[in-house]
């Protein structure tokens, strides 16, 4: 069975700084990944997927993800953080099937 | 374009009473179908999915149930509601045989006093 891991709940930043948030995923074969962002009350839009190929993925908004097969890790990075990215993030795996698995979110605070 | 219609934004429900939450897709054809709940800080449960209409795969058993009567209509009911069922729940489709992306719809609110 896949499943995810966000280990961290929340993650607080000052704007203008970096980010990177964190992903573990559990699979048996190479999973399809993805980073998802939830504004509040709203639904989920994607960010980005990783499939196959190049394991540094570029999505929307300025954000990024590296695919780490050895740490079983796709965690998601953004250099320089902007109050609207305050948001909920979720990290999603799925085996190739059509039922992904999320993780429980990470809520990111942007201090100004 | 596809487009995803999710509706009420917001409901305000008693125990006991019945649920029926809706959702349509437009601009596409047999998408996979899919039902999350959001509980605080519990991140998204997948309640129910389908592959096709009348086909509807549950994932928690609860007194939740759904139904795909058209290729491209998904709804959430409930005879009678419990104070658990409140959360957020949102409504979703993905291409068919993929999840390569998620199409979420913006959610509906459910509050069960």
């Amino acid at each position: 069975a896949q499943s995810v891991t966000q280990p961290d709940i929340h993650i607080t930043v000052s704007e203008g700084a970096s980010l990177e948030l964190r992903c573990n995923y559990s699979y048996g074969a190479t999973p399809y990944l993805f980073w998802y962002v939830q504004s509040p009350g709203q639904g989920l839009q994607l960010l980005l997927k990783y499939f196959s190929g190049d394991t540094l993925v570029q999505g929307i908004k300025g954000f990024e993800a590296e695919f780490k097969r050895s740490q079983s890790s796709f965690n998601l990075r953004k250099p320089s953080v902007h109050w609207s990215d305050a948001a909920e993030y979720f990290c999603a795996v799925t085996g190739g099937s059509y039922i992904p698995t999320f993780g429980r979110g990470t809520s990111l605070i942007v201090h100004p | 374009s596809q487009t995803i219609h999710q509706w009420p934004a917001t409901l305000v429900q008693p125990v006991g009473s019945p649920l029926s939450l809706e959702c349509t897709v437009e601009g596409t054809s047999n998408p996979n179908l899919y039902w999350y709940r959001q509980a605080a800080g519990r991140g998204l449960q997948l309640l129910f999915y389908s592959v096709g209409i009348g086909q509807i795969s549950s994932e928690v058993p609860q007194n939740l149930s759904a139904s795909r009567p058209q290729d491209r209509q998904f709804i959430l009911s409930s005879k009678k509601l419990l104070l658990s069922d409140s959360g957020f729940y949102l409504c979703a489709w993905s291409p068919r045989r993929t999840a390569e992306k998620l199409f979420f719809g913006s959610g509906t609110q459910l509050s069960v006093l």
